[in-house]
């Protein structure tokens, strides 16, 4: 089966400009992930959508970052504007099922975040 | 709160037994995985472990649960340099479905 796909696979931006990432889930899959890996540390959950609806947003920096997911199934991640502590692997992770069950997350390759 | 602990660093020489050690705090995790990243891709699952487990063997990777210390291990029998990665221990609450991670252990492996 085809992977989570995650584009750009680079980018790199000024403070205060905007960017915006692109995520495609492993198809049939209910829930997608959005995190966050600053180097050296272990990925931090940004959101969480089940279908199209938002499961938990509670880590999202909400006055900078938004995501959406239009009918259930591709994702984008923004951020608007970026700030130098931005820089980091923005990874995207999909799974069939939020809770029930096993249902382990498969993670893109993610999208890495230069902010100068 | 939830929190994931492991220790940061690992070296082994090719052809010994690994093992990584995590603690996590959330007595609700009902699945417990581990997953391996290498420089520059995303993250790779490798096995998991549900809480009424004690133990779980797949081909050289074995999975130790003590629940009543919230302690997990990944031990990889004889290591190989193709091994040498981060590996990240995650425990998933029954209650949110939320996943935590830890920071990460590098393994790094010696010819």
């Amino acid at each position: 089966e085809a992977g989570v796909a995650q584009s750009p696979r680079y980018k790199i931006i000024e403070k205060r400009q905007s960017v915006a990432f692109w995520c495609n889930p492993i198809s049939g899959h209910a829930t997608l992930y959005w995190y966050q890996q600053i180097l050296g540390q272990g990925p931090k959950l940004l959101i969480q959508f089940q279908n199209n609806g938002v499961v938990d947003d509670s880590q999202l920096p909400k006055d900078r970052f938004s995501a959406e997911r239009l009918k259930g199934v591709d994702s984008t991640l923004k951020i608007q504007p970026a700030k130098l502590e931005d820089s980091a692997v923005y990874l995207c992770a999909s799974s069939l099922n939020r809770v029930t069950g096993n249902s382990p997350l498969h993670f893109g390759n993610g999208t890495r975040l230069t902010v100068t | 709160g939830e929190d994931v602990e492991q220790s940061l660093f690992l070296s082994v020489r090719e052809g010994d037994s690994s093992v990584i050690n995590c603690t996590y705090t959330d007595s609700s995790s009902t699945y417990l995985y581990w997953y391996k990243q290498e420089p520059g891709a995303g993250l790779q699952l490798l096995t998991y472990i549900f809480s009424n487990m004690d133990m779980k063997q797949d081909q050289r990777l074995t999975v130790l649960l003590n629940k009543k210390d919230k302690h997990l291990s990944l031990r990889i029998a004889d290591t190989q340099t193709g091994d040498s990665a981060i590996y990240f221990c995650a425990a998933r609450s029954s209650n949110t479905g939320k996943l935590i991670f830890g920071q990460g252990t590098t393994l790094q492996v010696k010819p």
